[in-house]
């Protein structure tokens, strides 16, 4: 166990539908990434936020928004889902921003689109 | 550009020992990492490199060559249970962001 709690754990929604979802940082965590893996494919990295504000950004699309709320916890919003946007969603977190160590993921929400 | 290349998939057989290769081509270096993902389960991680050098746990061994842009994870004593994908990934400069490598899939056989 990482620490690291996410939910849903599985989500199954239509095109063109909203979603959200939730990621809980390890105790004492102050920075959260958002990545996304599709089938059989590598991480691709999303969105960083280090306590409450964003602090980097990578292959996020328009349609997708995250933000990290003062309790730390972190939300993943994918509006006007297209089928290409299922895969798995994972969050990971680390302490700090200049933290050279690693990263701690969660178990990810597999998000399917039909 | 940022580049990090691992081979697509290796077989090893039970028992034996297994090296993957990973190299990259980063702007800047602060550390390499080495996770292990069980298909459709989290990355776990496995080891860090900063300084040139082998760094040994357990089965489990990691290189690092910041000259050559070079790190491999080697593998001994294999086991089925090892059947996973392995990524290398590095920190560069930009932001303390991690490069990820598309990861190497280890199919171990009996």
């Amino acid at each position: 166990d990482s620490g690291v709690t996410q939910t849903p754990k599985h989500l199954i929604t239509a095109t063109g539908q909203r979603v959200t979802l939730r990621c809980s940082p390890r105790s004492g965590d102050l920075s959260v990434y958002w990545y996304q893996q599709s089938l059989d494919q590598g991480l691709q990295f999303l969105i960083q936020y280090y306590n409450g504000e964003e602090r980097a950004k990578g292959n996020i699309l328009e349609r997708f928004s995250a933000q990290q709320f003062p309790d730390l916890h972190s939300e993943l919003n994918l509006s006007s889902l297209e089928l290409g946007d299922s895969a798995l969603y994972f969050c990971a977190s680390s302490v700090a921003l200049d933290y050279y160590g690693e990263l701690f993921f969660g178990e990810g929400s597999r998000l399917t689109v039909l | 550009g940022q580049n990090i290349d691992q081979p697509t998939e290796m077989t090893a057989t039970e028992g034996a020992i297994v090296q993957i290769n990973c190299t990259y081509q980063t702007s800047g270096f602060n550390g390499l990492f080495w996770y292990q993902q069980h298909a459709g389960e989290a990355p776990t991680f496995l080891s860090y490199n900063v300084l040139d050098g082998l760094e040994e746990k357990g089965r489990f061994s990691s290189f690092l060559s910041r000259s050559k842009g070079y790190s491999y994870l080697l593998l001994k004593e294999l086991q089925m249970k090892d059947s996973a994908s392995y990524l290398c990934a590095v920190r560069g400069d930009s932001n303390y962001q991690l490069i990820w490598g598309a990861g190497t899939k280890l199919i171990i056989k009996p």
